[in-house]
């Protein structure tokens, strides 16, 4: 089935270096993306999303690109800092099919970051 | 973004009983919410979606007598685990949109309730 997955699932960075998490995702029709960051024991929290339109979005200190020709999407963090120390999801949604609004999520990144 | 509460944020119960969770959207009435159910070290899966004033829709292979779902108000869904048994000890996570974004319906999730069955 259609299944959203990630390159690497650990990363650790160096305090104050930028971090970069990948996600491939094999759903062609998908048009929306969301990258989710969770901290342990609690609930994913929005971090930024693209449309299918877009290659790039940029939020505060992070950007999310799009690459639609090999279906990938990354979400690079600047500055890492140590409270950036989480699992990080990505999620597509095939927002003309899926009108139930019915999220796939990825395996999940777990980002370490060391002072 | 939409403000979502979980209550309680964790329970122990003793295999066979029941245990209900709410999910409450705190700050717009909410028509659909999503529960999810996420095991240690692994991704979100979603087990149902809630429709206000309707049947839930279930995800493939779960069972919707055993996680019986109740979305009776625009800010209120619960989720019943019926005679749960020590498989069921789970981190439960809802989710719902935020009307008003057009196309872009971002999820926003609840802190989750973790479920400890003896």
């Amino acid at each position: 089935g259609e299944s959203v997955g990630l390159h690497l699932p650990t990363l650790s960075v160096q305090e104050g270096d930028n971090s970069i998490i990948n996600c491939a995702y094999s759903n062609s029709a998908s048009d929306y993306f969301i990258w989710y960051k969770q901290e342990s024991g609690k609930g994913p929290q929005f971090i930024i999303d693209i449309r299918s339109n877009m290659d790039k979005r940029q939020g505060q200190r992070v950007t999310v690109l799009l690459n639609k020709t090999v279906k990938h999407l990354s979400l690079q963090i600047a500055a890492t800092q140590p409270g950036d120390s989480a699992v990080y999801f990505c999620a597509e949604r095939d927002m003309i099919y899926n009108q139930g609004g019915k999220l796939i999520f990825g395996q999940g990144t777990e980002l370490s970051v060391k002072p | 973004g939409a403000v979502v509460s979980q209550h309680p944020s964790w329970v122990i119960c003793k295999s066979g009983t029941s245990v209900k969770i709410e999910c409450r959207s705190l700050d717009f009435q909410a028509t659909t919410m999503f529960w999810y159910r996420q095991f240690p070290k692994q991704s979100l899966m979603l087990m149902a979606t809630s429709n206000e004033g309707s049947k839930a829709t279930y995800e493939q292979g779960v069972e919707k007598d055993k996680f019986l779902i109740n979305h009776a108000s625009l800010t209120l869904s619960t989720l019943t685990v019926t005679s749960a048994h020590p498989e069921d000890s789970s981190f439960y996570i809802c989710s719902t949109g935020q009307p008003g974004q057009g196309a872009r319906e971002t999820q926003y999730f609840g802190p989750g309730t973790r479920l400890l069955v003896l």
